[in-house]
C-alpha cells in the first residue's frame, strides 16, 4: 500500500473551514484515498473516500489532485466536536485489502 | 443496527493470565479486522478475516496471540499468557466486504491493562 504523509497537528477556528492535507505520491492506479477520524477514546470513524473525482458527503469534501499524488479533506464549518485525529489512508481491494493507519493529523478546533 | 460490539470494555488482568476479547460485527458484514492501539505504535492491524477465514495475520505480534472467527457473527482475540506490554486498546472493525469502495465500522474498543 502507498504511504501517506500528513502534518502532525493543525488548528482551526470554530465555524471556519478546516483543510487537512495529505500527500500520497506513490499511490497506484487502483488505490483509493480514505479518511477516518478518531475522537479521543473512541473507535475510528469513517468520513469519506475517493478514487479520482472529488467527493462530498454530509460530513466533508475530499479534493484529489489530478495526478492523485495529494488530497485535501475539507470540513466546511468546523465545530468543537470535530477536534480529533484525522487519518488519511491509501488502500486497495481484493485479497490484499486492509486499512493501514499512520500517525494522522491532530486537528484542534478552537472557540 | 447497534454497530460493532466489543466486550469487555475494560479488562485488568495479571501477567501470565489468559485474556479473551470478543467482537460481534455488524450483521451482514463479511470482513472483520482486529487492531491494537498504543501511544508508541499507534493503530496496528493485527489480523483480518474475510468470510470467517483469516486472510492476513502478519500483524499478530507473536504466538501468544490468536484469533478465531467461528461464525459470521462472532470473533475472539486471545492472549495467552498476557504480558504488561500487551496493555493497549484493542479495536474490532467490520466491513460489508473486503474490497474497494467500502467503509469500515469500528467498535468502541477494549482497554486492556496487564499488571
Amino acid at each position: 500500500d502507498a504511504k501517506t504523509t500528513q502534518p502532525t497537528s493543525m488548528d482551526c477556528a470554530e465555524g471556519r473551514a478546516a483543510n487537512l492535507p495529505c500527500n500520497h505520491s506513490t499511490i497506484s492506479g487502483n488505490e483509493y484515498v480514505y479518511w477516518y477520524r478518531q475522537i479521543h477514546s473512541q473507535g475510528p470513524q469513517y468520513i469519506i473516500h475517493g478514487l479520482k473525482n472529488n467527493e462530498t458527503n454530509e460530513m466533508a469534501s475530499l479534493i484529489i489532485t489530478e495526478d492523485r499524488k495529494s488530497s485535501t479533506l475539507i470540513l466546511p464549518h468546523a465545530t468543537l466536536r470535530d477536534t480529533a485525529v484525522y487519518y488519511c489512508i491509501v488502500g486497495s481491494g481484493g485479497s490484499n485489502y486492509k486499512l493501514t493507519f499512520g500517525k494522522g493529523t491532530l486537528l484542534t478546533v478552537n472557540p | 443496527d447497534a454497530g460493532v460490539i466489543q466486550s469487555p470494555r475494560h479488562e485488568v488482568t495479571e501477567m501470565g493470565q489468559e485474556v479473551t476479547l470478543r467482537c460481534k460485527p455488524i450483521s451482514g458484514h463479511n470482513s472483520l479486522f482486529w487492531y491494537r492501539q498504543t501511544m508508541m505504535r499507534g493503530l496496528e492491524l493485527l489480523i483480518y478475516f474475510n468470510n470467517n477465514v483469516p486472510i492476513d495475520d502478519s500483524g499478530m505480534p507473536e504466538d501468544r496471540f490468536s484469533a478465531k472467527m467461528p461464525n459470521a457473527s462472532f470473533s475472539t482475540l486471545k492472549i495467552q499468557p498476557s504480558e504488561p506490554r500487551d496493555s493497549a486498546v484493542y479495536f474490532c472493525a467490520s466491513t460489508i466486504r473486503a474490497g474497494l469502495d467500502t467503509e469500515a465500522f469500528f467498535g468502541q474498543g477494549t482497554r486492556l491493562t496487564v499488571v
